[in-house]
């Protein structure tokens, strides 16, 4: 089935380590964004991009990085620098560059800092 | 990328219509009104979009008003599955959706 595949769904990880999310679409999609998600908040932009090799910081990019090698991949590395990186984390993927399309999001990974 | 304002929260009653307002005022000609919305701890789920006319499909129906600073999302006969945040946003032209609080909608059986 086409989709859009964060993993893991649950991940934990100890303070001042760096942690990586996957993010895996196969529906042939120009662009990926990620988000992130505070309890009682609606989704801040992280990064995004429009095509491979290429990517933009959104509103909330410091302490995180991303990378966009392959079409069908958009990894985002929380680092050590992130301050509060626990956070749901979201995921998506769009077709047209026009902007007059549906965005596909993935289930999210929730990550956990302790 | 346009901001948009929604009411925090709405009740409907189950079977009935649920109708959620957006404000829009600062939209530009070339940018979509698009509605999402999310379950409790689910990805953002798409609804609707669209730029100058009405739109509907098999989930809802989309008024944006005439001077498009404003919109109304639709939906026809609200179920108990229907409870979840509704997002409305402008945008796109540049890829960038941002989303804000979005409105908690809560169908009552």
């Amino acid at each position: 089935d086409g989709g859009i595949t964060q993993s893991p769904k649950y991940l934990f990880r100890k303070e001042g380590q760096n942690v990586t999310l996957s993010c895996e679409q196969n529906l042939n999609h120009d662009a990926m964004y990620w988000y992130r998600q505070d309890p009682g908040q609606g989704l801040r932009l992280i990064y995004y991009s429009q095509i491979v090799n290429d990517f933009q910081k959104g509103d909330i990019a410091e302490g995180y990085s991303v990378s966009r090698e392959k079409k069908e991949s958009f990894p985002l590395t929380v680092t050590s620098a992130q301050k509060n990186p626990t956070a749901f984390y979201l995921c998506a993927s769009s077709i047209d560059r026009r902007g007059n399309t549906e965005a596909f999001f993935g289930q999210g990974t929730r990550l956990t800092v302790v | 990328d346009a901001k948009t304002t929604q009411p925090p929260s709405m009740d409907c009653a189950e079977g009935r219509a649920a109708n959620l307002p957006c404000n829009h005022s600062t939209i530009s000609g070339n940018e979509y009104v698009y509605w999402y919305r999310q379950i409790h701890s689910q990805g953002p789920q798409y609804i609707i979009h669209g730029l100058k006319n009405n739109e509907t499909n098999e989930m809802a129906s989309l008024i944006i008003t005439e001077d498009r600073k404003s919109s109304t999302l639709i939906l026809p006969h609200a179920t108990l599955r229907d409870t979840a945040v509704y997002y409305c946003i402008v945008g796109g032209s540049n890829y960038k959706l941002t989303f804000g609080k979005g409105t908690l909608l809560t169908v009552n059986p």
